[in-house]
């Protein structure tokens, strides 16, 4: 069962234009989500993260909105560039001793030139 | 200095060997833990691990064991490996409490031939 529905699987988006990956949970206890970003051979990075107290936090070109009502959070990259082009994951965790990551099933965003 | 870091970064190795994944943090979190990235990018938990608790997702077969010989370190022991065992394997650490980073190493890609 995936905790974490994430869409879309892939994006192309123009340099300059916005890219805009959503994700949904199933699991009410959770209460921090952070968005990660991952680069051909390397480990996840965490890119933003939110709390389900605010309905959005910007950082830079990068923005989540988060809408606990329906369960949803999306992130927003404005101005997309080249360099924004890797794989994004959404992920969720509840807050304790071992706070393991649900991740969603990621997204392949390509910006191109 | 690397946040968190695996050895080796490629493992290949025949159909029933042993096999282990050494993983070290220096950044002095209290929780270490080992995901599983399959051949289309999904991350999934394996275990998590600080020094009061060790959670394992019931999905992981005992064939996978974790080791922590100490704080910083938490290593992955394969038995009787198979072929559906090849994937990429990060390591994690984040500091227990509160909504803080989980820092990932750079992966080990494991291929069982």
């Amino acid at each position: 069962q995936q905790q974490v529905k994430q869409s879309p699987q892939s994006l192309i988006v123009q340099k300059g234009g916005i890219s805009i990956i959503n994700c949904a949970y199933e699991n009410t206890a959770f209460d921090y989500f952070p968005w990660y970003q991952q680069f051909p051979g390397k480990g996840p990075a965490l890119l933003i993260a939110i709390r389900p107290d605010v309905s959005e936090k910007k950082e830079g070109r990068f923005t989540i909105s988060f809408n606990k009502s329906a369960k949803q959070f999306s992130l927003h990259i404005m101005d997309s560039q080249p360099g924004d082009s890797a794989t994004y994951f959404c992920a969720a965790t509840v807050s304790g001793s071992a706070r393991q990551l649900t991740f969603g099933s990621g997204t392949q965003l390509t910006v191109l030139p | 200095d690397t946040a968190v870091s695996q050895t080796p970064k490629y493992l290949v190795t025949q159909m029933g060997n042993d096999k282990s994944i050494k993983c070290e943090q220096n950044l002095g979190h209290d929780t270490m833990y080992w995901y599983k990235q399959d051949s289309k990018k999904f991350l999934k938990i394996m275990f998590s691990y600080n020094n009061k608790e060790l959670i394992i997702n019931e999905t992981v077969p005992n064939r996978f064991s974790p080791k922590s010989p100490d704080k910083a370190h938490l290593n992955l022991h394969i038995n009787s490996l198979e072929l559906g065992d090849s994937a990429v394997y990060f390591c994690a650490s984040s500091q227990g409490g509160g909504n803080t980073e989980a820092f990932f190493g750079q992966g080990t890609r494991l291929t069982v031939v």
